[in-house]
């Protein structure tokens, strides 16, 4: 009965490969973010989708990738993987796009080598 | 824009005493403000969160937040810690009403229990 769920959960790899991060949410709702997190545990918003629409985009390079095939789903491709990007990625869900409470996934650790 | 500012990034506290957390936000319109916690290697879970209404905010696990709009300030208390209170806390603030959806965090505030 999982809410939010991430895959995969660990993902080590060299730098300059190409790689995806995928998550679900069985909750019905209609809105899902991408956050990072980084080594001193910061949290940022880097996407948003509401309806399968992008309506977030923070100043994120264009490596970044997101993409919903449907509402229960926001997917992270991440190419030409560099150092910097090594951090928790962070998948989330509410109901709506205001306010109102996320449900986040438990994280991918992501490590370039 | 808004803004929050946790005070302390590290907490250490004796099991069955107050926990006390800080957050203070910026913002031009009344806030939308929550306390997340994150368990080591886990996802964010929400704790409390404050919209409208009354200013003290009743929460999961014994937490309790109060809205200040004078000194702008919505800190986090718990009146006994306990071994599993042992974790990482977000102060995080949204714009109501607004075009605004994201949500801003703190910085978050390391918190450990001491036997």
């Amino acid at each position: 009965d999982t809410a939010v769920s991430q895959t995969p959960k660990y993902l080590v790899t060299q730098m300059g490969n190409d790689k995806s991060i995928k998550c679900e949410q069985n909750l019905g709702h209609d809105t899902m973010y991408w956050y990072k997190q980084d080594s001193k545990k910061f949290l940022k918003i880097m996407f948003s989708y509401n309806n399968k629409e992008l309506i977030i985009n923070e100043t994120v390079p264009n490596r970044f990738s997101p993409k919903s095939p449907d509402k229960a789903h926001l997917n992270l491709h991440i190419n030409s993987l560099e150092l910097g990007d090594s951090a928790v990625y962070f998948c989330a869900s509410s109901q709506g796009t205001s306010l109102g409470e996320q449900f986040f996934g438990p994280g991918t650790r992501l490590t370039v080598l | 824009a808004q803004s929050v500012t946790q005070l302390g990034s590290h907490v250490s506290v004796s099991e069955g005493a107050l926990v006390l957390l800080r957050c203070n936000y910026s913002s031009s319109v009344p806030p939308y403000l929550f306390w997340y916690v994150q368990y080591p290697n886990q996802g964010l879970q929400l704790l409390l969160k404050y919209t409208t209404g009354a200013t003290l905010v009743k929460g999961i696990n014994g937490f309790e937040a109060e809205f200040k709009k004078s000194e702008t300030s919505f800190h986090l208390t718990k009146p006994s810690a306990h071994m599993s209170d042992a974790a990482e806390y977000f102060c995080a603030v949204t714009l109501y009403p607004g075009n605004d959806y994201k949500l801003s965090f703190g910085a978050g505030t390391t918190v450990t229990v001491r036997a």
